[in-house]
């Protein structure tokens, strides 16, 4: 079984929909949570943080749940610069290893 | 402040070549970790360091190496390139493992074993 698992997409959604990923993680001892975000053939950078109170920054909201072991992603307002890639990445704190989902394509249309 | 750095950009190789991708960086972070990415999957960690002089394993070590002399370097080493290695690789680094540590990735290294 994965570390952590995402449902690949495409997700098409036009320009102004909400739109949520879902992740899960298989490790109850993981520590830490993050969403990334890859543009084509660039390298990932750190879209946000998940507390387990849940955070928002912007039109992006994130939660976590640990009960039954998953992490969410919202995006309100969809833009067109919004299409990218979306990781989860889950570290499981004292095996000091971050796991990567395989990733959810978002296409945002006009 | 140029972040995490790797060279070179593209590499093609022969099968049973070797070669170092290098990775630096100047934030004088403690973690460096190398992924590599292949289409359709997430990223798979090569190996990771916690420090200078201490490195360990990540999911898919087999036909790397690496070395941590000082806190800025983390070379990558293929000992025997094959073609199951033509990947995308990235360098990345954090301070530490926490959800308030940012892990930071260089602009990667695209090599083509043949």
């Amino acid at each position: 079984r994965k570390e952590v698992e995402q449902d690949p997409g495409p997700f098409n959604v036009p320009e102004g929909a909400t739109v949520a990923f879902n992740c899960t993680y298989s490790n109850s001892a993981s520590q830490s949570f993050f969403w990334y975000r890859q543009d084509c053939r660039k390298e990932p950078k750190l879209l946000m943080s998940v507390y387990s109170s849940g955070n928002e920054d912007g039109r992006f909201t994130a939660q976590l749940n640990r009960a039954s072991q998953y992490i969410s992603l919202l995006i309100r307002d969809s833009k067109l610069s919004d299409s990218a890639t979306y990781l989860c990445v889950v570290n499981a704190g004292n095996f000091n290893k971050f796991y990567f989902g395989s990733g959810t394509k978002l296409n945002v249309k006009p | 402040n140029a972040g995490v750095t790797q060279t070179p950009k593209f590499q093609v190789l022969k099968t049973g070549q070797s070669m170092t991708l290098q990775c630096a960086q100047d934030m004088n972070h403690e973690y460096m970790s190398w992924y590599r990415q292949d289409p359709g999957m997430g990223l798979r960690l090569i190996h990771y360091s916690v420090g200078a002089g201490i490195t360990d394993q990540g999911e898919v070590p087999n036909g790397y190496n690496v070395s941590r002399s000082t806190t800025e370097d983390f070379p990558l080493r293929l000992l025997s390139a094959a073609p199951s290695q033509t990947s995308v690789y990235f360098c990345a680094s954090s301070q530490g493992l926490a959800e308030t540590d940012t892990q930071y990735f260089g602009p990667g290294t695209r090599l083509t074993v043949l």
